[in-house]
């Protein structure tokens, strides 16, 4: 069964660069949420989007911004990376909220 | 808004004993349950889940959860665990109404199965 694809899986990037993670849900979910988990953390919601428009808000740096495509799958911009932003970033993909789905992540690291 | 408690952070136990994972719940509105399980270096794989209907819940890799409505816990239970369990466990909740809902995590429970 197709499953949620997430990319890169690992991202090396400096402080103050720039990073973009995609993720790309099951065919037919229409909602896509965005989670961080630092080491040693519990997974962190920082948005969703139901049909391309976002439907939530978590504790989100002003520095990231998200969008959904009219392919349904979306990307995570980090701007002006910190040292704290090192993190497993989750996307998953539900069909309603009971049907969630997450990706393998993309591990971040910020040297 | 929800919140998860999950009361162990870290629970040790032999191979082939039985293990209770315990997590509690708080929330104004009816609510959706979760287990989720991740290994080290892996994603988040769903254990099992609490929609509605019978209260005791069947999962994979011989894992079961009983929803406790009156005590508003979800406590997750293995009669017999192996090494191979070695894992973080995360309990979860979304709120039933409202649509498109998040999930909201407890803070996990390692188990750590020792031969």
């Amino acid at each position: 069964a197709a499953g949620v694809i997430q990319s890169p899986r690992h991202l090396i990037k400096e402080k103050r660069e720039t990073a973009t993670l995609k993720c790309y849900p099951i065919p037919r979910h229409d909602t896509v949420y965005w989670y961080q988990q630092g080491p040693g953390q519990d997974p962190q919601f920082l948005i969703s989007f139901y049909e391309k428009m976002q439907s939530d808000k978590g504790s989100i740096p002003d520095r990231f911004s998200a969008q959904q495509f009219s392919d349904y799958h979306s990307e995570l911009n980090m701007s002006s990376l910190e040292l704290g932003d090192s993190a497993l970033y989750f996307c998953a993909s539900s069909e309603k909220n009971y049907g969630y789905t997450f990706g393998s992540g993309t591990r971040l690291t910020v040297v | 808004a929800q919140s998860v408690t999950q009361l162990d952070s870290q629970v040790p136990v032999f191979e082939e004993a039985p293990v209770e994972l315990r997590c509690n719940y708080s929330s104004s509105v009816s609510v959706y349950l979760f287990w989720y399980v991740q290994y080290p270096n892996q994603g988040l794989q769903l254990l099992l889940k609490y929609l509605s209907g019978s209260t005791l819940v069947k999962g994979i890799n011989g894992f079961e959860a009983e929803f406790n409505k009156s005590q508003t816990s979800f406590h997750l239970r293995k009669p017999s665990v192996h090494i191979s369990d070695t894992a973080e466990y995360f309990c979860a909740v979304s709120a039933v109404s409202g649509g498109y809902n998040k999930l909201i995590f407890g803070a996990g429970t390692r188990l750590a199965v020792h031969p």
